[in-house]
């Protein structure tokens, strides 16, 4: 099955500073998708975005759509420890199946 | 409280044992899926299902089975002929044409 390229794979940042991540594909997708998972939880639904070029905040959290549909970026400006876990990008097709990136695990040092 | 359970959150089997996976969910969704995660690893595809009495196969639905009898309920069988059946499991579901999916808690099932 398709797999998104996400990077990086993991980070390890000091309290306060600015993070940022991305997933590329090589297929167009309708919708990008942010998570983030906490261990032993499912995936909690960060940001939605919809439409190629779309900027999207919530909270500390930013994220767009890329302009080609084949990319999209994550980013967590001043970061705190509760921000510790593991982000995940996803794709939905235009037949309703969704594609995940194998995951950015962030760290957190207080 | 609108969401979607999963139970059990912890499930231990022993080797050879069918077992199904429990999945409700009361968002009026069309449209359910079941992934698998492994540590370290992303989520793949087992089965999904874009309507009642209907059902399709993801990457690697070998070993497993489903059904999808009311809109709110997609149980998942994981069966013998599942070669390593340890894992983390979720459960998710989306308005069909919607781009937004939701996710179970998870039930970690373990087999020895």
């Amino acid at each position: 099955g398709q797999q998104l390229n996400q990077s990086p794979q993991s980070m390890f940042i000091q309290e306060g500073e600015d993070v940022s991540m991305n997933c590329t594909s090589s297929s167009i997708f309708n919708t990008w998708l942010w998570y983030k998972q906490e261990p032993g939880e499912g995936p909690v639904l960060l940001i939605a975005l919809y439409k190629a070029g779309e900027l999207t905040s919530n909270g500390r959290l930013t994220a767009q759509f890329g302009i080609t549909r084949k990319d999209s970026f994550l980013n967590i400006s001043a970061s705190i420890p509760s921000d510790v876990g593991i982000y995940f990008c996803a794709g939905q097709s235009n037949f309703n199946k969704f594609y995940f990136g194998s995951g950015t695990k962030l760290n957190v040092k207080p | 409280d609108g969401g979607i359970t999963q139970s059990p959150k912890y499930l231990f089997r022993k080797e050879g044992q069918n077992v199904t996976l429990s999945c409700e969910q009361n968002l009026n969704h069309d449209a359910m899926y079941w992934y698998r995660q492994d540590p370290g690893q992303g989520l793949r595809l087992i089965y999904y299902s874009q309507i009642v009495n209907d059902f399709q196969k993801g990457d690697i639905a070998e070993g497993y089975s489903v059904s999808r009898e009311k809109k709110e309920s997609f149980p998942l069988t994981v069966t013998s002929a599942q070669k390593n059946p340890t894992a983390f499991y979720l459960c998710a579901s989306s308005l069909t044409g919607e781009g937004e999916q939701y996710f179970g808690p998870g039930t970690r099932l373990t087999v020895t």
